[in-house]
């Protein structure tokens, strides 16, 4: 079954604005990831955050992680263009050796 | 240099045909993977190596065959083609195959079974 989930499934913005979207999961994990995939491309890694953190930044991009709700935030400030994109998380459940990715957030900034 | 290559880019072929994609990575990592992302954007792994030998095979049709002939190469033939196979096919890598490494993506391959 599907570890993660985001949420919204689609989000459309002005540029300019912040953009905030979550991923819950099923099982208790060691790290969470977020990945970015522009349309006709790969995935490409973002960040990463271990189930130790809480809170982990990365130029414009701050991620949230909360074990208790298993869930997890990705904020992107001061959103441009070139950031629309889909936004996946992908967990490493505990005592698993894979990602498992979530269906992606599709983000579209409007000039 | 492209760090995760994988060819070709796209494929059109007809039911029942037989198929590759090949993939090589130059990051000097020791594990690799291959991915299938649906129309839904989903995107499910589907083999795993590491150093050449096979640590993920999820549930796939034997019809899927990887082969991994040096840890830079992760191959992957696709026996009698479905309707159903139509996706796009990525392959990753990453430096080590335990929990918390990043993996790298190739830029798919589109296959069209018609």
């Amino acid at each position: 079954s599907q570890q993660g989930e985001e949420d919204p499934q689609a989000l459309s913005i002005q540029e300019g604005e912040n953009a905030t979207m979550n991923c819950s999961y099923k099982t208790s994990i060691n790290n969470l990831q977020w990945y970015r995939q522009n349309s006709g491309r790969g995935l490409v890694h973002l960040i990463l955050i271990r189930s130790n953190e809480r809170e982990k930044h990365s130029g414009r991009l701050r991620v949230t992680l909360d074990t208790s709700k298993k869930s997890s935030s990705l904020l992107i400030t001061a959103s441009r263009a070139a950031d629309t994109a889909s936004y996946f998380c992908a967990t490493t459940p505990q005592g698993a050796q894979k990602l498992v990715f979530g269906q992606g957030t599709r983000l579209t900034i409007n000039p | 240099d492209t760090a995760v290559s994988q060819t070709p880019k796209y494929l059109v072929t007809q039911m029942g045909n037989d198929k590759s994609i090949k993939c090589e990575q130059n990051l000097g990592h020791d594990t690799m993977y291959w991915y299938k992302q649906d129309s839904k954007k989903f995107l499910k792994i589907m083999f795993s190596y590491n150093n050449k030998e096979l640590i993920i095979n999820e549930t796939v049709p034997n019809r899927f065959s990887p082969k991994s002939p040096d840890k830079a190469h992760l191959n992957l033939h696709i026996n009698s083609l479905e309707l159903g196979d139509s996706a796009v096919y990525f392959c990753a890598s990453s430096q080590g195959s335990g929990q918390g490494n990043i993996q790298y993506f190739g830029a798919g391959t589109r296959l069209s079974v018609l």
